[in-house]
């Protein structure tokens, strides 16, 4: 899997967009951009997963650079749950059972 | 559904007691993962299985063993505690087939201190 390089942390006001980055140059062309969150001590949480196309579901859009090189997670209007540490992760689609990669992400932090 | 469970939510070892995390899952996923989260730092991933009497070791499977038996339930057995061993332990499971989508769905963890 490709490596991914993500902001160490970053601030948001509530209400507001919530725009993390990230960056993936080795990305192969069979490989998506998934996100996950960790929310303080629970599991991981799936977000939002695209190839080439920007995507968007309930929780967020993602938006992948024509080149795929990085792609930024928006989180539409930041609410104080949306605090947590977001994960950018490549990965092959359906890419076997090898399990996911974990950087150490992006802490998020929502300001009232 | 309840999704992915986990049992225990903590627990305190001594150096060289055993112990068995409890892992089970309702949504007849066919692939299932242990992980482990050290403080500030990313979810390794311990073993992981394809089904039913398939396992195979992920980056860091030195000190556990696991075993699948049936779809739903994937214990990780810890033999000999060690203090290195003192971290949050997430399962998840996920679907893979048919072109599926195979977003992992993870436990609440268990939070093992060993002493």
């Amino acid at each position: 899997d490709a490596k991914t390089t993500q902001p160490p942390s970053m601030d948001c006001a509530e209400g507001r967009a919530a725009n993390l980055p990230c960056n993936h140059s080795t990305i192969s062309g069979n490989e998506y951009v998934y996100w996950y969150r960790q929310i303080h001590s629970q599991g991981p949480q799936y977000i939002i997963h695209g190839l080439k196309n920007n995507e968007t579901n309930e929780m967020a859009s993602l938006i992948i650079t024509e080149d795929r090189k990085s792609s930024t997670l928006i989180l539409p209007h930041a609410t104080l749950r949306d605090t947590a540490v977001y994960y950018c992760i490549v990965r092959v689609f359906g890419g076997g059972a090898d399990g996911l990669t974990f950087g150490k992400g992006t802490h998020l932090i929502i300001q009232p | 559904n309840a999704g992915v469970t986990q049992t225990p939510k903590f627990r305190i070892l001594k150096i060289g007691q055993s112990m068995t995390l409890q892992c089970t899952q309702d949504m007849n996923h066919n692939y299932m993962y242990w992980y482990r989260q050290d403080p500030g730092m990313g979810l390794k991933l311990i073993y992981y299985s394809v089904g039913a009497g398939i396992t195979d070791k992920g980056e860091v499977p030195n000190g556990y063993n696991v075993s699948r038996s049936t779809t739903e339930d994937f214990p990780l057995r810890l033999e000999l505690a060690a203090p290195s061993q003192t971290s949050v332990y997430f399962c998840a499971s996920s679907y893979s087939g048919g072109g599926v989508t195979d977003t992992q769905y993870f436990g609440p963890g268990t939070r093992l201190t060993v002493l």
